[in-house]
C-alpha cells in the first residue's frame, strides 16, 4: 500500500529564516509526486509535480526535489505569506489517486 | 477560465437527512476525483469518475454514499442517512487526463 509521511508536523520560522520540509513515501511504481498548499478553510493549491530522482523545480521561494525514497520543499527566506499546510502526495503505478500525507503546518513569524 | 466550482460551500444537515454535494470542473476537464479530509488527517482518496462512468470507487464506504458524473451537468457526491462521522470538508478536483488534479474550495459538511 501507497504511504507517505510528512515532517515535521509542524514548523515555526522567522521571516528570512530558511528551512526544509521532508515527504518520504514508499510506492509501487511511482508516477508523480505533487506539492501542494492549503490555506485554512481553502482547497489546496497546485504547487508542483516530480517524476524521477534528481529532479528539481523552482517557484519563487520554493523549491523541490525528488529522491528515490523522499522529497524535500526547501523554502528560502521565507516571508509571513508563505505560512500555510504544504501537503505532499503520490501517485502510483496501477492507480489514478492521489495518496497525501498529513502536511507540514508552516508558520513564519515577522 | 474558471477554477473547479463546489457548491454549497457550507452544508447542515441533521442525523437521517442526506446530503447533497455539487462540483464543477475546470472546463476541457473530463476526470473528476473527490476526497475527504477530516480534523488532523490527511486527505483520504473517495471516488474517481469519467464522465458517465466510475473508474475507481475503492475509498468510498460501502453503504450510503454514491457518486456520479452525468454527461451533461456536475459531478454530485451524494450521502444518504448521514451521521455525526460524515462531518468533514469534501474536496473535488478535477484533471484534463494527466497527471495534475486542481483542486475546489470544497464542501464543509456539518451533521448536528
Amino acid at each position: 500500500e501507497d504511504q507517505v509521511t510528512q515532517s515535521p508536523e509542524a514548523l515555526r520560522l522567522q521571516e528570512g529564516e530558511s528551512s526544509s520540509l521532508n515527504c518520504s513515501y514508499t510506492v509501487s511504481g511511482l508516477r508523480g509526486l505533487f506539492w501542494y498548499r492549503q490555506d485554512p478553510g481553502k482547497g489546496p493549491e497546485f504547487l508542483f509535480t516530480l517524476y524521477s530522482a534528481g529532479e528539481e523545480k523552482e517557484k519563487e521561494r520554493l523549491k523541490a526535489t525528488l529522491t528515490k525514497k523522499e522529497s524535500f520543499l526547501h523554502i528560502t527566506a521565507p516571508k509571513p505569506e508563505d505560512s500555510a499546510t504544504y501537503l505532499c502526495a503520490v501517485r502510483g503505478g496501477g492507480s489514478e489517486k492521489l495518496v497525501f500525507g498529513k502536511g507540514t503546518k508552516l508558520t513564519v513569524n515577522p | 477560465n474558471a477554477g473547479v466550482m463546489q457548491n454549497p460551500r457550507h452544508l447542515v444537515r441533521r442525523r437521517g437527512q442526506e446530503a447533497r454535494l455539487r462540483c464543477s470542473p475546470m472546463k476541457g476537464h473530463s476526470h473528476v476525483y473527490w476526497y475527504r479530509q477530516l480534523p488532523e488527517e490527511g486527505l483520504k482518496f473517495m471516488v474517481y469518475l469519467q464522465k458517465e462512468n466510475i473508474i475507481d470507487e475503492s475509498g468510498m464506504p460501502k453503504e450510503r454514499f454514491s457518486a456520479e458524473f452525468p454527461k451533461e451537468g456536475p459531478s454530485i457526491l451524494r450521502i444518504q442517512q448521514v451521521v455525526r462521522g460524515d462531518s468533514a470538508a469534501y474536496f473535488c478536483a478535477s484533471s484534463p487526463t494527466y497527471p495534475e488534479a486542481f483542486f475546489g474550495q470544497g464542501t464543509r459538511l456539518t451533521v448536528v
